[in-house]
């Protein structure tokens, strides 16, 4: 299967641990996106990456957020110091620069933090 | 304001209905526009493109109103399968990044 990955698939933690998801994109696709999304809502733009640089988080993303993308091609989404507010289904999603509105999402990581 | 707005429904709609969904957005800098498709506790997935010109794909028609900064989708002849969750993105203007709005819910029934 060649499709975006994530993992874990499930995560439950205790509010302040800390956690950190996987995406592993399509391998020809430089760009890689990360959102949230809550029930009953949209995905939620948080990050994304072309090849290994940064180029745009949001403003929702707290310090406690970081994302990396150290070589251009995984990346991981580290939350420090878990809220209950950060209970949420995190997206991974990438694409080609050529073709940037065509996203594909991984399954997605759940989070729920007690 | 959001960014791009959306009637989050839910629409109910028999099998066999044309049903049409509109969504508007704020920055008139947003370049391209997409239809996706989620459905219940799945991923999303991309529908289909909007063309300034207007587009169709089979039983679906998707039309950008530049002007009036919304767009459209129409589907025909409605299917049980077509009932999911369908947003509406604007993508560019000064960010790179893809906004979402927060999806309109189909409900087909038999």
């Amino acid at each position: 299967d060649t499709g975006v990955s994530q993992d874990p698939r499930h995560k439950i933690t205790k509010r302040g641990q800390n956690v950190t998801f996987r995406c592993d994109p399509i391998s020809e696709h430089n760009r890689l996106y990360w959102y949230r999304q809550t029930l009953g809502q949209g995905p939620e733009f948080l990050t994304y990456f072309q090849n290994e640089a940064q180029l745009e988080k949001s403003r929702l993303l707290s310090d406690r957020f970081s994302a990396e993308r150290p070589k251009g091609s995984f990346s991981t989404l580290e939350i420090q110091r878990t809220e209950q507010g950060d209970s949420a289904m995190y997206l991974c999603a990438s694409s080609l620069v050529s073709k940037a509105g065509e996203l594909f999402f991984g399954e997605g990581s759940r989070l729920t933090v007690l | 304001r959001k960014e791009v707005e959306q009637d989050p429904g839910p629409f109910n709609v028999p099998e066999g209905a044309t049903v049409a969904f509109n969504c508007t957005y704020s920055n008139s800098a947003s370049q391209s526009f997409f239809w996706y498709r989620q459905d219940c506790r799945k991923e999303p997935k991309l529908l289909m493109s909007v063309y300034s010109s207007g587009n169709e794909d089979g039983r679906f028609t998707a039309q950008l109103n530049r002007a009036s900064q919304y767009i459209s989708l129409l589907i025909r002849d409605s299917k049980l399968s077509d009932s999911a969750t369908y947003l509406c993105v604007a993508y560019g203007g000064s960010q790179g990044n893809l906004i979402f709005g927060k999806g309109t819910k189909l409900s087909v029934k038999p």
